[in-house]
C-alpha cells in the first residue's frame, strides 16, 4: 500500500546544478501537487496538475518546471538550482472531488 | 486570490486540557472546503478534519472539532483532552473550485506532560 512516493528523500546540490524530483501515486488520483515547506512560511504551492498532460502554476512557480506525462507520475525539475530553493518538498495527490490530500513523506533538498 | 492566515505560530497545552487553534481565510467564493492537517515530527501530513462551507453544522472527529463562522471567515480547531501524541504542526487549508489547495503558515502545538 504505497500511496504517494517521493524520490529521492534527500539531496544536496551545488548552485547551478539541475535535478528532478519524482512523485508517484498508485491511487489513480486525478490531481497532483508540489509544495515547498519553509520555516515560518507553511506550505506554498509550486505547481499542480488536474490530469495527465496538464500542469498549472501555483503561488511560487519561478525556477521550477513540472511534467505529468503519465497519470501516476508528477515530476518537479530544477534547471539551475539556487540556495533559495533549499527546502523540504512535498508531493500530494487527491481524487476529483473535494477530498483530502494524500502526501508523500517529503524530500529535503539543500543547495550549497 | 484566496489566503489563509494562522496567527499563532506556537502554542502549548497541558495534557488532558483543551486548546483552540485559530484560522482565518479570505475568499470571494461561496462554495469551498476547509481542512485541518497535522504534521507530527515524522513529517507525514495527516488529515484531521474537514468542513464543507455549505454545511452550517460544525464538523467533529472524536476529540477534534471545529468552530466554523462563515460570515467572519473563521475556522478554528478545538482539541479536547489533549494527548502527548497531539504534539505536531497544525495547518489550516482552503480548497475551492479552482483546484488550488492553499495552506496557512501553521501553528506548532506542544502538549506538556
Amino acid at each position: 500500500n504505497a500511496g504517494v512516493t517521493q524520490t529521492p528523500k534527500f539531496r544536496v546540490l551545488k548552485t547551478g546544478q539541475s535535478m528532478t524530483l519524482l512523485c508517484a501515486q498508485d491511487m489513480n488520483h486525478e490531481y497532483m501537487y508540489w509544495y515547498r515547506q519553509d520555516p515560518g512560511m507553511g506550505l506554498r504551492l509550486i505547481h499542480y496538475s488536474v490530469g495527465e498532460g496538464t500542469t498549472a502554476k501555483g503561488e511560487v512557480p519561478d525556477g521550477y518546471n513540472v511534467s505529468r506525462l503519465k497519470k501516476q507520475n508528477f515530476l518537479l525539475g530544477l534547471e539551475s538550482a539556487a540556495p533559495s530553493q533549499t527546502s523540504v518538498y512535498f508531493c500530494a495527490s487527491r481524487t476529483g472531488g473535494p477530498g483530502e490530500l494524500f502526501f508523500g513523506e517529503g524530500s529535503r533538498l539543500t543547495v550549497l | 486570490a484566496q489566503t489563509v492566515t494562522q496567527s499563532q505560530p506556537e502554542m502549548s497545552v497541558q495534557e488532558a486540557e483543551t486548546v483552540t487553534l485559530s484560522c482565518t481565510y479570505d475568499t470571494s467564493e461561496n462554495n469551498y472546503y476547509l481542512f485541518w492537517y497535522k504534521q507530527p515530527p515524522s513529517r507525514q501530513m495527516i488529515l484531521v478534519i474537514r468542513q464543507e462551507a455549505y454545511k452550517q453544522q460544525n464538523a467533529t472527529e472524536n476529540r477534534f472539532s471545529v468552530n466554523f463562522q462563515k460570515a467572519a471567515k473563521s475556522f478554528s480547531l478545538k482539541i479536547s483532552d489533549s494527548q502527548l501524541g497531539d504534539t505536531a504542526m497544525y495547518f489550516c487549508a482552503f480548497m475551492s473550485g479552482t483546484y488550488k489547495y492553499i495552506f496557512g503558515t501553521g501553528t506548532r502545538l506542544k502538549v506538556l506532560a
